[in-house]
């Protein structure tokens, strides 16, 4: 079973550019998450899609930020201008609510440097 | 902010039993915790959780005391392959988020 697919897993761009982030759940995973991971820090929740809903983006930056969940499945993460304290991993987790566990599933992980 | 806290940092030797400790004196009744570790580069991976009882599966054991107040992850013959920051999460299953803390950067000796 394939897991959580990223990507790009590495970006450079300079300050003020746009930048994007794709990600592919597990297959019948309900609830896709981003976090982004400073480095030395645990990761920091942006936001979390129920299906097409996001039902928790309180900690993402709205101004320049935003994502998107089209037809429940793949998710984008957009950086719009990005600066240089956006810098970071951005990491994308899929879980299936209503399992057991309700564990999270990461993907590797895409890295951002902003120039 | 995470409900946990754990040591920045442990080390153990190569084929000794590594326990790193977390504490969650707040845990409320309906909350499981959960341990996820993350080798460099990679993202997070789950590893265990429990509610009550002592669980043990192929990677670990955890051990909650009876208060539920803390809780140590075992790994009982740990490899330079189990260098990596472990994370201790508490949270329900009625959709809360994860909340990850700094964790425990444990680094496994030779």
């Amino acid at each position: 079973e394939a897991g959580v697919v990223q990507s790009p897993r590495y970006k450079i761009i300079e300050k003020k550019q746009p930048v994007a982030f794709w990600c592919n759940p597990i297959s019948g995973h309900n609830t896709l998450y981003w976090y982004l991971q400073n480095l030395g820090q645990g990761p920091e929740l942006l936001i979390r899609y129920e299906n097409e809903e996001a039902v928790d983006d309180s900690q993402l930056p709205k101004d320049r930020f935003s994502a998107e969940r089209l037809k429940g499945v793949d998710s984008t993460l957009k950086i719009q201008p990005a600066e240089l304290g956006d810098s970071a991993v951005y990491l994308c987790a899929s879980s299936l609510v209503g399992q057991d566990t309700g564990e999270l599933f990461f993907g590797e992980g895409s890295r951002l440097t902003v120039l | 902010d995470a409900k946990t806290t754990q040591p920045p940092s442990m080390d153990c030797a190569e084929g000794r039993a590594a326990n790193l400790p977390c504490n969650h004196s707040t845990i409320s009744g309906n909350e499981y915790v959960y341990w996820y570790r993350q080798i460099h580069s990679q993202g997070p991976q789950y590893i265990i959780h429990g509610l009550k009882n002592n669980e043990t599966n192929e990677m670990a054991s955890l051990i909650i005391t009876e208060d539920r107040k803390s809780s140590t992850l075992i790994l009982p013959h740990a490899t330079l392959r189990d260098t990596a920051v472990y994370y201790c999460i508490v949270r329900d299953n009625y959709g809360q988020n994860f909340v990850f803390g700094p964790g425990t950067r444990l680094s496994v000796l030779p």
